[in-house]
């Protein structure tokens, strides 16, 4: 079936890195990506979002990068620090499911002071 | 106000019990969502109330009852529960419609646990 899933799990690194989080689709037909970051006991929290005809979108410290060849989504957090420490969901909006964000599976991040 | 509120935060149920969910928005969002989330799973949506209306039922169970009374409020009502439907319950909302940046707000949840 087509899933919105991440290559891992976990994700462990040091406080000052940067953090690679992946995440692949198979639907073609999506028309936004989004990544949600979600602490322990919250609920999740928007971070940025991409529209299908871009390849890079850029925040403050986050960079997502879309390469539709593939069907991959990265999540490139810079300078890592331990507030960033949560679970990463990477979610797809596809015009025609109407109004369904739809999750994929999620990974933890933690960063190691 | 940028924020989605929740009550109550913890909620434990037995099985014969009636209880209610509520949500609260006041960023004139014109949908609002309700989303059941496992213990280390992604949240799954349940329902989604688009100009009060009610837009789409993920097929979700009869002892499940949202209900939308203004633009502001959702409300999900609970009755006959059984102990698989321990989870936390989120609620978002967005613009309309939901795509690029009219992206969901999300409450901080409840954690219901049925007995």
């Amino acid at each position: 079936g087509e899933s919105v899933g991440l290559h891992l799990p976990t994700l462990s690194v040091q406080e000052g890195d940067n953090s690679i989080i992946n995440c692949a689709y198979s639907n073609s037909a999506s028309d936004y990506f989004i990544w949600y970051k979600q602490e322990s006991g919250k609920g999740p929290q928007f971070i940025i979002d991409i529209r299908s005809n871009m390849d890079k979108r850029q925040g403050q410290r986050v960079t997502v990068l879309l390469n539709k060849t593939v069907k991959h989504l990265s999540l490139q957090i810079a300078a890592t620090q331990p507030g960033d420490s949560a679970v990463y969901f990477c979610a797809e909006i596809r015009k025609t499911s109407g109004s369904r964000l739809t999750f994929g599976e999620g990974t933890q991040l933690t960063v190691n002071p | 106000d940028t924020e989605v509120t929740q009550t109550p935060k913890h909620l434990v149920m037995g099985m014969t019990n009636k209880k209610s969910l509520k949500c609260e928005q006041h960023m004139g969002h014109r949908a609002m969502y309700w989303y059941k989330q496992k213990a280390k799973k992604p949240p799954e949506l349940m329902f989604v109330y688009s100009y009060e209306k009610l837009s789409i039922n993920e097929s979700v169970p009869s002892r499940f009852s949202p209900e939308c009374p203004n633009s502001s409020l959702l409300n999900l009502h609970l009755h006959a529960l059984q102990p698989e439907d321990s989870a936390l319950y989120l609620c978002a909302s967005s613009q309309l419609p939901l795509a690029g940046g009219n992206e969901q707000f999300f409450g901080p949840g409840t954690r219901l646990t049925v007995l």
